[in-house]
């Protein structure tokens, strides 16, 4: 599926650098979601953009910082990591967050933390 | 709170049989559930949803899920299996209030064996 695209595919970095993964829909959607995919565990809802607005944080460290520019786009900033957040990173879109629109994936980046 | 369970880590079904991979919930009241499949290297495929009426419902590539209430089950079924269905499966609930977010269970790795 093309309608999300995410970018890098994979990323490896030190824990000192700074770098940014982008996700771009193009279903006219407007809904937007930042996962992460740790194996042997449930996937975890990160953030929560409807109509560019944030509506959900899930406790997520300050290490971490979105920004939707607009219904099309979605960043996920990163500084600082650690380790554990070595992981497959999922951005998803919907009509809305409305709880009966189902979420539409990109295939992720690969981050790994050195 | 919401939660989805997926007994089963692994199943191993011979090609051309029916498999079933199954999924319990628990959510407050009344459930919306989703299932998702994920291809290796790949990000989370809509399959199917049950938001109301017939409790059986029927998605893409010939699978089909079962609503049961008083079981609180939405088991994933396909009456003959293909090799090409090997991937991991997800389950996902959310009520239909809406003020939940979406939950996944840990996902079921279905093997089909030629």
């Amino acid at each position: 599926e093309t309608g999300v695209t995410q970018t890098p595919r994979h990323l490896v970095m030190g824990m000192t650098n700074k770098k940014s993964l982008k996700c771009e829909q193009h279903l006219g959607h407007n809904a937007m979601y930042w996962y992460k995919q740790s194996a042997k565990k449930p996937l975890e809802l990160m953030f929560v953009y409807n109509f560019k607005e944030q509506t959900e944080n899930n406790s997520v460290p300050s290490r971490f910082s979105p920004e939707c520019p607009n219904s099309s786009h979605l960043f996920l900033h990163l500084h600082t990591l650690q380790p554990e957040d070595s992981a497959l990173y999922l951005c998803a879109s919907s009509q809305d967050d409305r709880a009966n629109q189902p979420q539409h994936f990109g295939d992720g980046t690969r981050l790994s933390i050195l | 709170a919401q939660s989805v369970a997926q007994p089963e880590d692994q199943v191993n079904v011979a090609e051309g049989n029916p498999l079933t991979v199954k999924c319990t919930y628990s959510v407050s009241g009344n459930p919306y559930l989703f299932w998702y499949v994920q291809y290796p290297n790949r990000g989370l495929q809509f399959l199917l949803k049950y938001i109301t009426g017939d409790n059986l419902v029927k998605g893409s590539y010939g699978f089909e899920a079962e609503f049961n209430k008083s079981q609180t089950s939405f088991h994933l079924k396909k009456p003959s299996a293909l090799v090409s269905d090997s991937a991991l499966y997800f389950c996902a609930v959310r009520d239909k209030e809406g003020f939940q977010k979406l939950v996944f269970g840990t996902g079921t790795r279905l093997l089909v064996s030629p």
